[in-house]
């Protein structure tokens, strides 16, 4: 079956810090890659997205690249703002499933 | 702006007791999602509608959850009876069915049955 397995948190960087969050799979086929990101008291918002190899998904200076080799999809920020402070989860979709498998979360709290 | 709504957005009841939460999906979604979120399980999916007919429940305890789309606009959660382990956030998300399609979620609903 399709797995997820994400960096454990907590993960508490100071402003304009290298940010790498780190994000595995296990999946049949070839499966779409995602990482959402879930503000406190809000649902969850896709921030970025990679459906085949060596795509790399991008938004808000977050950066991610799907990796079929090492079955990587790990995040990165160059310089984290205190606005990133968020819980971020890595899910993916494989074949007829259309429902999103998601990791554990990783809790990211970034100091002025 | 589109948005998933959900009501109602804090629910605290008695154990025993019917909960029911709703959702309002995009217009023009076909595919509606359950998920429950926990700190100890994180996010699960309890249920899965296509063009509102259920393609994947097996998530969802059979004996006290029940999942309706009694139309494109509305699909429903019901918890009969509620017990306290069923206490956490459910969200509702929509999308369009793709593999790759984003799906949207909605604000959740907090449930607390004591």
């Amino acid at each position: 079956g399709n797995s997820v397995t994400q960096m454990e948190g907590p993960v508490t960087l100071s402003e304009e810090a290298f940010l790498t969050i780190n994000c595995t799979y296990t999946a049949t086929g070839y499966p779409s890659l995602f990482w959402y990101v879930q503000y406190p008291g809000e649902g969850l918002q896709l921030l970025l997205k990679a459906t085949k190899a060596d795509d790399k998904g991008s938004n808000k200076g977050f950066e991610a690249t799907y990796r079929k080799e090492t079955t990587s999809f790990h995040l990165e920020k160059g310089s984290v703002q205190v606005s990133d402070s968020a819980v971020y989860f890595c899910a993916l979709t494989s074949g007829s499933a259309r429902q999103l498998t998601f990791g554990s979360g990783t809790q990211l709290t970034v100091l002025p | 702006d589109a948005r998933v709504t959900q009501t109602p957005r804090h629910k605290v009841t008695e154990m025993g007791q019917e909960v029911t939460m709703r959702c309002q999906p995009i217009l023009g979604h076909n595919t509606v999602f359950w998920y429950r979120q926990t700190m100890m399980q994180g996010l699960e999916l309890l249920a899965y509608f296509r063009n509102r007919a259920p393609l994947d429940d097996s998530g969802m305890p059979k004996d006290r959850f029940s999942a309706e789309m009694p139309d494109a606009t509305l699909a429903t959660l019901k918890i009969q009876p509620s017990e306290p382990r069923d206490s956490a956030v459910y969200f509702c998300a929509s999308g369009l069915g793709a593999e790759d399609n984003e799906q949207f979620f909605g604000p959740g609903t907090r449930l607390t049955v004591l």
